[in-house]
């Protein structure tokens, strides 16, 4: 497609469900990023992935953050037993070379 | 490993007046450095890049930023700020290829009339 595409673009969901955020990158795009932005803060790392490669998971908060890329494509950011302060816009990035990022438009997520 | 300082979280600033934007940065190895703009209520666009070459890069909607290795700076600046440049600012480095850009917190852009 034309950007980077983002489902849901809003999330409500009880403490202690799980959620899955999904992310569409550009075709080609063999970097992707998923960050998360939390009110009044600066964007915090969570995962990275890079062609084959082993992901680069430095950034997820705790073992309830898990991602995975299918086929080079499609990403989904898995939250379990999500808490309030889960609560924040997670940004899918796609990137290629030194381009730097496109970055999608983002699911809110909120933790009630 | 590597850091980006945005020393200021607001920058308020009336309309046609010029602007500066501070960004530093820490690495060990040469850096990719950039600017990404989020207006309200959207995702991150880039505004301008440097990869290598002229230290002064121009960017879109009139932006401009100078690399400064000796400062180890990337001010971004505009000389006549417009209504709808009230954004939020972010500095980002990178040491290179696919890797992972490190985000500064972010500087409120807000102009006033």
């Amino acid at each position: 497609g034309a950007g980077v595409s983002q489902s849901p673009s809003n999330k409500v969901t009880e403490k202690g469900k799980d959620v899955e955020l999904r992310c569409d990158p550009i075709s080609g795009h063999t970097a992707l990023y998923w960050y998360r932005q939390s009110l009044g803060q600066g964007l915090e790392f969570l995962i990275y992935f890079q062609g084959n490669s082993a992901p680069d998971k430095s950034g997820l908060p705790s073992d309830r953050f898990s991602a995975e890329r299918t086929g080079g494509s499609v990403s989904t950011l898995t939250i379990q037993r999500t808490q309030q302060e889960d609560s924040a816009v997670y940004l899918c990035a796609g990137g290629q070379g030194f381009d730097g990022y496109t970055f999608g438009s983002g699911t809110r997520l909120t933790v009630v | 490993a590597q850091s980006v300082t945005q020393l200021d979280s607001q920058v308020p600033v009336f309309e046609e007046a010029p602007v500066e934007l501070r960004c530093n940065y820490s690495s060990s190895v040469s850096v990719y450095l950039f600017w990404y703009v989020q207006y309200p209520n959207q995702g991150l666009q880039l505004l301008l890049k440097y990869l290598s070459g002229s230290t002064l890069v121009k960017g879109i909607n009139g932006f401009e930023a100078e690399f400064n290795k000796s400062q180890t700076s990337f001010h971004l600046r505009k000389p006549s700020v417009h209504i709808s440049d009230t954004a939020e600012y972010f500095c980002a480095v990178s040491t290179g290829g696919g890797n992972k850009l490190t985000f500064g917190t972010g500087t409120q852009l807000k102009v006033e009339l």
